[in-house]
This record gives C-alpha cells, sequence and structure tokens, in this order.
C-alpha cells in the first residue's frame, strides 16, 4: 500500500554517517509536496524528526539532516550513536490517490 | 506539556464494534486537524482518518471508508474514532497525532502513546 519506498535496513558503525533514502513519484514528492521524517524507537510512538524537507524540531540533534530532490529524498545520520537504533519513516502528502498522507516503508537502522 | 493520550483500544470479534478516544492537553486543541494513523503488528504507518479543526470536513482511507468515523468535541478536547465492522486486518495500535500548523503544515508534530485494537474471535 506505501507508494514511498525505502531500504528495509541500514547499518553503520558508531559514529559512521548512514542515508535513508524515500523514492516517490511524480503524484507525491515530484508533485513539490513536503517530506517529512520521523523515528521510531522499539515500543514507542513515532516522533517528528524532519519536517518540510530540511527542517528540525527543537531538540532534534543536527546530526540528523533531510533532503530533496526530484522524486526522492534522503535522510542522513552523521555520527551514529548507539541510541540511533530504530525504525525509520518518510511523509509526505499524495494527490493521486484516495489516501492522501502516505507513508514510506519504513528502514530498520542498526547501530553494529 | 503538549500532550495526547489515547483510550479505548482492547480485543473485539470480527464484525464487532469499538470507539477509540484521543484526549489533547497542553494547546489549543480547537486550532488543529486530527488524524488517526494505525500500525499492524510489525508492520508500518498506515495513514487512517483526518478531521479538520472545526470538525466539518473528514478525509478517509479506501480501507475503512463507511465503516470507521472520525469525530471531535471541541468543548472537550477530544478526538474520536468510531469503528464498525471490524476485520482482523484492522488489528494494528491506532495512534492519534496532530497536524503541524505553519511551516509544520502536513507533518504529524504530536503523536500519542497508542492503542492496540485486536480484532480475533
Amino acid at each position: 500500500q506505501s507508494v514511498l519506498t525505502q531500504p528495509p535496513s541500514v547499518s553503520g558503525a558508531p559514529g559512521q554517517r548512514v542515508t535513508i533514502s524515500c523514492t516517490g513519484s511524480s503524484s507525491n514528492i515530484g508533485a513539490g509536496y513536503d517530506v517529512h521524517w520521523y523515528q521510531q524507537l522499539p515500543g514507542t510512538a513515532p516522533k517528528l524528526l524532519i519536517y518540510g524537507n530540511t527542517n528540525r524540531p527543537s531538540g532534534v540533534p543536527d546530526r540528523f539532516s533531510g533532503s530533496k530532490s526530484g522524486t526522492s529524498a534522503s535522510l542522513a545520520i552523521t555520527g551514529l550513536q548507539a541510541d540511533d537504533e530504530a525504525d525509520y519513516y518518510c511523509q509526505s502528502y499524495d494527490s493521486s490517490l484516495s489516501v492522501f498522507y502516505v507513508f514510506g516503508t519504513g528502514t530498520k537502522v542498526t547501530v553494529l | 506539556e503538549v500532550q495526547l493520550v489515547e483510550s479505548g483500544g482492547g480485543l473485539v470479534q470480527p464484525g464487532g464494534s469499538l470507539r477509540l478516544s484521543c484526549a489533547a492537553s497542553g494547546f489549543t486543541f480547537s486550532s488543529y486537524w486530527m488524524h488517526w494513523v494505525r500500525q499492524a503488528p510489525g508492520k508500518g504507518l498506515v495513514w487512517v482518518l483526518r478531521i479538520n479543526s472545526d470538525g466539518s470536513s473528514t478525509s478517509y482511507a479506501d480501507s475503512v471508508k463507511g465503516r470507521f468515523t472520525i469525530s471531535r468535541d471541541n468543548a472537550k478536547n477530544t478526538l474520536y474514532l468510531q469503528m464498525s465492522s471490524l476485520r482482523a486486518e484492522d488489528t494494528a495500535v491506532y495512534y492519534c497525532a496532530r497536524e503541524g500548523w505553519g511551516l509544520l503544515g502536513g507533518s504529524f508534530d504530536i503523536w500519542g502513546q497508542g492503542t492496540m485494537v485486536t480484532v480475533s474471535s
């Protein structure tokens, strides 16, 4: 059902940089709609991590950054830490479906 | 403290009904669009329903259209989800979420802790 595709998993050692891609289409990301990112720690509710493609809510470390280009977006985590181990979801708006708000398939980040 | 607290989840038989509530505090509830998002066990997030700030407009995912109803009581700072004709595939954690305003528009900036709904005989 997800129209935004993410890699199932990414991993990295502490201190490394990892990136998560979010691939959409011309009816969502490519149509100019903003991309937002969420972090879901095990057993907890999602938390807004990046909004409006590149902006961090207060309290989110600048180790997290977002970008968008064409029909895709990316989340980068630098200086990877053990407590970054979580599921990450992108989210946008889609104008072609009856499901207006769409989430990505989700990516599990593992800290080696 | 800005907070959303869901309640009302539980075990229900296929074809049954259930009403979820989401109590808001710490912000002007009547100013925000509100949503329900669900997550089946071990699966990803799925948007389900949305209601605008005064309750005059709603949107539904096809999967729940005709079976689920979203509503709100701004005087009580509470969001509701009435679920009927429940199916096994509706089994999930249900989160209420606030849609951000301004630059945060389109994002879900506040989430509740979630309430589990299990549809099983």
